[in-house]
């Protein structure tokens, strides 16, 4: 799988859009990206995974480069409850009975102010 | 809400002690995985079970063990208990196996004295 980079941690305004990076510049072709986080001590929780297109759902919204290297996650309205640790994960499509385990790294923790 | 729940939510025991999580998929969710939460190792993946069978081992240590049930609910067994399991236990559910969306119980803190 491939490895990604994120910062360790980021700061945002109440109400101002969040845009969190992460890289992923060993990415194959058939890894998609996904998105999720983890309020403090809570389960994780699944935001958004893409393949190469944008996508958008009630949560956020994903941007992925061109290339597929590198991708951007979009909170359009932070607020205090998306203060939390976001995980980026690539993985590939479980064909063949593989594991879909999760490999999460250190993430970024998003603090968004008042 | 993710539909996926744990209990206990709380576990205090002594060193040596064995205990028993329990996990319930969402509804209809075949697979489930387990996946252990320390201070100072993060995140990290233990087993997973696909429809009763085991499906993949990660770093789990000889004296955990875990399986699923018919009803798909899932049970996690520590035994031999030492102080550096003390963490949280996290069970997942999912319902595509082709694909990596996983909904996340709240947990089980588990701490060992």
């Amino acid at each position: 799988d491939a490895k990604t980079t994120q910062p360790t941690s980021m700061d945002c305004a109440e109400g101002r859009a969040a845009n969190l990076p992460c890289n992923h510049s060993t990415i194959s072709g058939n890894e998609y990206v996904y998105w999720y986080r983890q309020i403090h001590s809570q389960g994780p929780q699944y935001i958004i995974h893409g393949l190469k297109n944008n996508e958008t759902n009630e949560m956020a919204s994903l941007i992925i480069t061109e290339d597929r290297k590198s991708s951007t996650l979009i909170l359009p309205h932070a607020t205090l409850r998306d203060t939390a640790v976001y995980y980026c994960i690539v993985r590939a499509p479980n064909y063949g009975g593989a594991t879909n385990k999760l490999i999460f790294g250190t993430g970024t923790l998003l603090a968004v102010q008042p | 809400d993710s539909g996926v729940t744990q209990t206990p939510k709380h576990l205090i025991t002594a060193t040596g002690q064995r205990v028993t999580l329990r996990c319930s998929p969402r509804s209809g969710d075949l697979s489930v995985y387990w996946y252990q939460q320390s201070l100072d190792q993060g995140l990290q993946f233990l087993i997973q079970y696909y429809n009763g069978e085991e499906r993949a081992k990660g770093n789990i240590l000889e004296r955990f063990s875990a399986q699923q049930f018919p009803d798909l609910h899932s049970e996690l067994n520590l035994s031999s208990l030492e102080l550096g399991d003390s963490a949280l236990y996290f069970c997942a559910s999912s319902a595509r196996l082709v694909l990596n969306e996983q909904f996340f119980g709240p947990g089980t803190r588990l701490t060992v004295l």
